[in-house]
């Protein structure tokens, strides 16, 4: 079964507001987990580490004010976008491991669409 | 600069032929992993394989193979005898550098028909 939980699995929002999207572990803790972001038909691109306690670290491009990342506890991380325009309309994954050099489990994904 | 491609975008193949996946990565590390996912239309990433760069045995499982050969900086994957659900985009991963951070390739669309 899955060990990463996505919630949701889609959302359709209006322009301008916010987006909420959890990353769970299911049955260990995660220090850290990852943000990646896929366009219709591309690979996925990383966006941001999640560190559990202290900041996020973003990836270059990446703006830390409209995606914010809070990772209060160790299995969850939420990805928020904020003030959502219909180019932030994505495919968004996170992910986590078990532990150092382990495999990475990918949650379900969150399919956002921005009218 | 760490890069992973598959030059093959899109392949199409009758069940049960044989289609095998090429994946050719960069990096300078020493120490580094390469994985495989399967992305059905669904959309979830569903995890196939890690290899670090120590282990240069071929793998297989059931129908599945994986070639890896640091000669040539490769990791090709092979399905024999395909099934119709095979079908999905297939993402070629490099780890690298101690992180735990992953770079994909583009992914190679795999169809498979009936």
């Amino acid at each position: 079964g899955a060990v990463v939980s996505q919630h949701p699995s889609w959302v359709i929002c209006k322009s301008g507001t916010s987006v909420k999207i959890e990353c769970r572990s299911l049955d260990f803790q995660a220090t850290t987990m990852f943000w990646y972001r896929q366009f219709p038909k591309q690979s996925l691109m990383l966006m941001a580490t999640s560190n559990e306690g202290s900041k996020a670290t973003y990836e270059q491009g990446v703006e830390k004010d409209k995606f914010l990342i809070n990772h209060a506890s160790l299995t969850l991380s939420t990805l928020t976008v904020t003030s959502a325009h219909p180019e932030d309309s994505s495919f968004y994954i996170c992910s986590s491991r078990r532990g150092l050099n382990t495999e990475a489990f990918f949650g379900q994904g969150t399919r956002l669409t921005v009218v | 600069a760490q890069k992973v491609t598959q030059a093959q975008t899109e392949i199409s193949v009758v069940e049960k032929e044989d289609v095998t996946l090429d994946c050719v990565y960069e990096t300078r590390d020493t120490t580094y992993y390469l994985f495989w996912y399967k992305q059905p239309p669904s959309g979830e990433l569903v995890f196939l394989i890690r290899r670090n760069s120590f282990d240069e045995q071929n793998e297989i499982s059931g129908r599945y193979s994986w070639n890896f050969q640091k000669s040539t900086s490769s990791f090709n994957f092979t399905i024999t005898a395909s099934q119709v659900v095979d079908s999905a985009v297939y993402f070629c991963a490099l780890g690298y550098g101690g992180s735990e951070k992953l770079v994909f390739g583009k992914g190679t669309k795999l169809t498979v028909n009936p």
